[in-house]
């Protein structure tokens, strides 16, 4: 089973400030690594696949970078509807198709 | 547009059986794998379960082997979980989502809002 770890777990930043998350795969899932958002009482949505396409509807200051066993998403200017958790998943591996524990992003 | 909504969920005893109901819209449903992800109360997401388009393959996470089965019909656009000896740790929200892929298995682009399990 592939491990995936997320860090850190909170990141506090304030509104139009860039946030950096980062996700670490236990092996190379070459690109085949998804990113969700999820907001409380929420359905995770899906933010990047492929590691760095970003999904319909998803605004272009959220990107995804990275291969084979890091990853990072960034969100270039925070706004107040993107705090949330989000959480990488790989599917290059499967079963069980594994997620990190979630980097909850928060106001600072 | 692509709708998800479970069904079936609530509080059951420690051995007693749960169906989780998954309708779909929007969508050609027979196209398309389907999974059950879970998230114990403020907990990440764990994958449980996967079925292929038309049924004939089916994969489980090792915590749902024995216990769990999912199943598919494509003529009522149905997705289901059976779930039989729940103990207190399967509490959660089970989530059902759309695989993006009408060939193998992917990620997931589609979400369901989610329905809350309690064993106790």
């Amino acid at each position: 089973e592939i491990v995936m770890t997320q860090s850190p777990a909170t990141l506090s930043v304030s509104p139009g400030e860039r946030a950096t998350l980062s996700c670490r795969a236990s092996q190379s899932v070459s690109s085949d690594l998804a990113w969700y958002q999820q907001k409380p009482g929420q359905a995770p949505r899906l933010l990047i696949y492929g590691a760095s396409t970003r999904a319909t509807g998803i605004p272009a200051r959220f990107s995804g970078s990275g291969s084979g066993t890091e990853f990072t998403l960034t969100i270039s200017s925070l706004q107040s509807e993107d705090f949330a958790v989000y959480y990488c998943q790989q599917y290059n591996n499967w079963p069980p198709w594994t997620f990190g524990q979630g980097t909850k992003v928060e106001i600072k | 547009q692509v709708q998800l909504v479970e069904s079936g969920g609530g509080v059951v005893q420690p051995g007693r059986s749960l169906r989780l109901s998954c309708a779909a819209s929007g969508f050609t449903f027979s196209a398309y794998g389907m999974h059950w992800v879970r998230q114990a109360p403020g907990k990440g997401l764990e994958w449980v379960a996967v079925i292929s388009n038309d049924g004939s393959n089916k994969y489980y996470a090792e915590s749902a082997k024995g216990r769990f089965t999912i199943s598919r019909d494509n003529s009522k656009n149905t997705l289901y979980l059976q779930m039989n000896s729940l103990r207190a740790e399967d509490t959660a929200v089970y989530y059902c989502a759309k695989d993006r892929w009408s060939g193998d298995f992917d990620y997931f682009d589609f979400w369901g809002q989610g329905i809350l399990v309690t064993v106790s």
